[in-house]
Formats: structure tokens, C-alpha cells, sequence
């Protein structure tokens, strides 16, 4: 079974612009998870998706979105880049009532 | 709010040798999950081991075994017969098993793990 996919791994945007990372989770899982990585924060969650729903939303600005469609991908979106939010943004998948998650490769992001 | 704490931000260990990485956590909670992931090089995410807390007995997947200790909020990963490939940034995760918590992990600030040969 193919793991997680999250696709770009790599980005580099300017300060201000928008950014949509996106992320297939293992086939037959229906909840995703984002979290962003940085060497000062750690890991940190942002939200968690189920059946195209959010269900949870971690302590993140306005700026960082997210959805998910009907095939459980899952796509975030941030606004307005700033410098700060230069990370490794991490997907994780689950099963229904499974409580583990797998991780993507991640994406990692550069904001100049 | 739940935290999760790693008091050992480096562990070395020769190869072939044990070594035991320490994860602390803090919780009002009854029923809850703690895992160790293993981040690489590669930063790549990997799941090495987890814990349902209303199980005793401690969980163990080939060389690797936690020791987990509810009533002192402890959960340790003991690594045997450490191998290079071993080497990587260590992570203490907790997840709620119920109330609204869906789908969030609360990590540690995670242990980088030195395989010496």
C-alpha cells in the first residue's frame, strides 16, 4: 500500500505571497493531520480533517487554511507568507478509528 | 492542555550496545496513546513504537520496548543491539483518545540519537 504523498517537497516564495501544499493520504484513510516543524517550535499542529470536515484547528493565525475533498486529499493554504512561516509542513494520515498516524515526506518551504 | 517533555535533547551509543530515551508527560486524562517516532536525516516521519495507556503491559516491536509507567507519567524507548541505522532525531508524541481532540498529536521537543560504530 503506498504511503502518504505530499507534493511539492520543496518551495521557495517571497514574503506576502500565497502558498497551497497538498497531501494524498494512505488509501482507505479518511483523517489528515498538518503539522508545521521548525527548529524553535518543534511540531507543532495546525488541523485535522475528516470526511471533509475540520474537526480540530491548532493555534495558528487566520492566514493557514485548509480543506479536504471527497477522496480524503488534503490541500493547506497560507496567505500573506511571512518569514516565520519558513517550516517543514508535515502531513499524517489515519485510519477511521485507528489512532496512529503516518507521515509524509513532507513539504519543506522557504519564505524570503 | 496536555505537554510532553524529553529532558535529553542528545544520547549517544555504540553500536550493538542499549540505550534508553526518557519522555515525560502531563495529562488530566485517563484513556490516551503515546508513540515514538523517528525523524532521519531524511525528515522523513516514522513511527518506531505505541502505547495505548489502558494496557499494562508495555509494548515492544523487535529490539525496541518502552517502559511505561502511568502513574508517574513516564514512557522511556529502550533501543537493543543499537544499529547505524538507528541514528536519527527521536520523538515522544501523546494523543488525547477521545473528547475533541481529534487528530492532533502533542510532541516532545525531541532527542537526537548518535549511533557511534
Amino acid at each position: 500500500k503506498a504511503g502518504v504523498t505530499q507534493t511539492p517537497r520543496y518551495l521557495i516564495k517571497t514574503r506576502g505571497q500565497q502558498v497551497t501544499l497538498s497531501c494524498s493520504p494512505i488509501s482507505g484513510h479518511r483523517s489528515v493531520s498538518w503539522y508545521q516543524q521548525t527548529p524553535g517550535q518543534g511540531l507543532q499542529f495546525l488541523f485535522e480533517y475528516f470526511s471533509e470536515t475540520q474537526r480540530n484547528k491548532g493555534n495558528f493565525p487566520g492566514r493557514f487554511s485548509g480543506r479536504q475533498f471527497s477522496n480524503s486529499r488534503s490541500e493547506m493554504n497560507v496567505s500573506t507568507l511571512e518569514l516565520g512561516d519558513s517550516a517543514l509542513y508535515l502531513c499524517a494520515s489515519s485510519f477511521l478509528v485507528e489512532k496512529t498516524q503516518y507521515f509524509g515526506p513532507g513539504t519543506r518551504l522557504l519564505v524570503l | 492542555a496536555q505537554t510532553v517533555t524529553q529532558s535529553q535533547p542528545e544520547m549517544s551509543v555504540q553500536e550493538a550496545e542499549t540505550v534508553t530515551l526518557s519522555c515525560t508527560y502531563d495529562t488530566s486524562e485517563s484513556d490516551y496513546y503515546l508513540f515514538w517516532y523517528k525523524q532521519p536525516p531524511s525528515r522523513q516521519m516514522i513511527l518506531v513504537i505505541r502505547q495505548e495507556a489502558y494496557k499494562q503491559q508495555n509494548a515492544t516491536e523487535n529490539r525496541f520496548s518502552v517502559n511505561f509507567q502511568k502513574a508517574a507519567k513516564s514512557f522511556s524507548l529502550k533501543i537493543s543491539d543499537s544499529q547505524l541505522g538507528d541514528a536519527a532525531m527521536y520523538f515522544c508524541a501523546y494523543r488525547s483518545a477521545g473528547g475533541t481532540s481529534y487528530g492532533k498529536l502533542t510532541f516532545g521537543q525531541g532527542t537526537i540519537l548518535t549511533v557511534h560504530p
